[in-house]
């Protein structure tokens, strides 16, 4: 069974612009969540969807925003890019939002 | 908020030895569940052990074990036979059960295996 994807792998905005990461989940899975993560601050949670919900948001600024497809793909977007945006972003797939949550390779983004 | 502690920022081992992450958390949950994720330089997070607070038996899967003080909230995980690929990044992690589903993560231990 496929693990889950994440595209694209790398990106590079500059500051002002508008990014958006996509997560294929597991086959099967149907909650999606995502985290932060960068050398100051560690893993962050952002968001976590399920059957196309958001269930459950972090400490972000609404520039971070996402959305569940009904396949349970998932995308987020973060508007008006800042430095601190710079960050490897990861989604984790589960069943359902009460198991195991795998996760994906991440999305590098660079912001200059 | 329930907050995790990984106090060694980073630990050697040399291969075929044995060696113990810790992992401290704290937390006015009973039931909970608890997990270690390897982060290799490749950045893949893959799962390694979880535990669940009801069980009082320790988790283990294969090299890897964890003692769960559930008094103490301490969740210490051991690798056994460390073996060069087990060079990586390690996070402790924390998710109450029911409600919120979100994992709670440790900074991290990074630990590097020594011929």
């Amino acid at each position: 069974k496929a693990g889950v994807t994440q595209t694209p792998r790398y990106l590079i905005k500059t500051r002002g612009q508008q990014v958006t990461l996509s997560c294929s989940p597991i086959s099967g899975h149907r909650s999606v969540s995502w985290y932060q993560q960068t050398p100051g601050q560690g893993l962050q949670f952002l968001f976590e969807y399920f059957s196309e919900t958001q269930r459950n948001k972090g400490n972000f600024p609404g520039r971070f925003s996402g959305r569940q497809f009904s396949n349970s793909r998932s995308e987020m977007n973060v508007s008006t890019l800042e430095l601190g945006d710079s960050a490897l972003y990861l989604c984790a797939s589960s069943l359902a939002p009460a198991d195991t949550q795998y996760f994906g390779p991440g999305t590098r983004l660079t912001v200059l | 908020a329930q907050t995790v502690t990984q106090s060694q920022p980073e630990m050697s081992v040399q291969e075929a030895e044995t060696v113990t992450l810790s992992c401290t958390y704290d937390t006015s949950e009973s039931d909970y569940y608890l997990f270690w994720y390897k982060q290799p330089p490749s950045r893949q997070m893959i799962l390694v052990i979880r535990q669940e607070a009801y069980k009082q038996q320790n988790a283990t899967e294969n090299r890897f074990s964890v003692n769960f003080q559930k008094a103490a909230k301490s969740f210490s995980l051991k690798i056994s036979d460390s073996q060069l690929g087990d060079a990586a990044m390690y996070f402790c992690a924390y998710r109450r059960a029911g409600g919120s589903e979100k994992l709670v993560f440790g900074k991290g231990t990074k630990l590097t295996v020594n011929p």
